[in-house]
């Protein structure tokens, strides 16, 4: 069965601290993985979006790597921010288009 | 452009119940799909749709119905709600395949108690 594990699955940083959030899936055969942003009381935002052939892909402060050989992925936040306070889901999808979703990590941070 | 649009934001529901979750988007995407959320869990797929006229069942479509009479709508009809439907639903668009590698767009959820 397709899986994806996703860790911690919880943290707390403080402002403007660095944080890396860990991704590990089971999906085969493998097509994408996606990381996505969901404040609390909203829908899930796209972040990034990385195939096969990509292992690092950035969006302002959020760096995402990919490493298809071990299956893992994991989503940096630099110079972290109050508004990056949220759920971080990763998503891995395989080539028969079907959508294996982590249960997420949620990050605090505080001032 | 308002992306995708859920409606209700909120509701409750009494068990034997039925309602429909509106979901609409104006992207004129091809893919549309409604999840659900639980606590602790990732997102699971309750039905999706190809095109206007065409549907399919995803993981967990038990108790649940769709439709698909135009591109822009897609909504979730529960038939009779019972308490193990209370969840966050997401209604999702996309154009062309889901895992092709295009942007999913989510709605902003609908949050549904059945008691």
């Amino acid at each position: 069965k397709n899986q994806v594990e996703q860790s911690p699955q919880s943290l707390i940083i403080l402002e403007g601290k660095n944080c890396t959030l860990q991704c590990n899936y089971t999906v085969s055969p493998f097509s994408n993985l996606r990381w996505y942003k969901q404040d609390t009381g909203r829908g899930p935002v796209s972040l990034t979006i990385m195939t096969f052939s990509e292992n690092t892909k950035s969006n302002g402060r959020y760096t995402a790597t990919l490493d298809a050989d071990t299956k893992q992925s994991s989503l940096h936040i630099t110079a972290s921010q109050l508004s990056d306070s949220a759920s971080y889901i990763c998503v891995v999808s395989a080539t028969d288009y079907k959508l294996s979703f982590g249960a997420g990590t949620t990050v605090t941070v505080r001032a | 452009n308002a992306g995708v649009t859920q409606t209700p934001k909120f509701q409750v529901l009494k068990t034997g119940q039925s309602m429909t979750l509106q979901c609409a988007q104006d992207m004129n995407h091809e893919y549309m799909s409604w999840y659900r959320q639980d606590p602790g869990m990732g997102l699971r797929l309750i039905h999706y749709s190809v095109g206007a006229g065409i549907t399919d069942q995803g993981e967990v479509p038990n108790g649940y119905n769709v439709s698909r009479s135009t591109t822009e709508d897609f909504p979730l009809r529960l038939l009779s709600a019972a308490p193990s439907q209370t969840s966050v639903y997401f209604c999702a668009s996309t154009r062309g395949q889901v895992g092709s590698g295009n942007t999913i767009y989510f709605g902003e959820g609908s949050w549904l108690t059945v008691v």
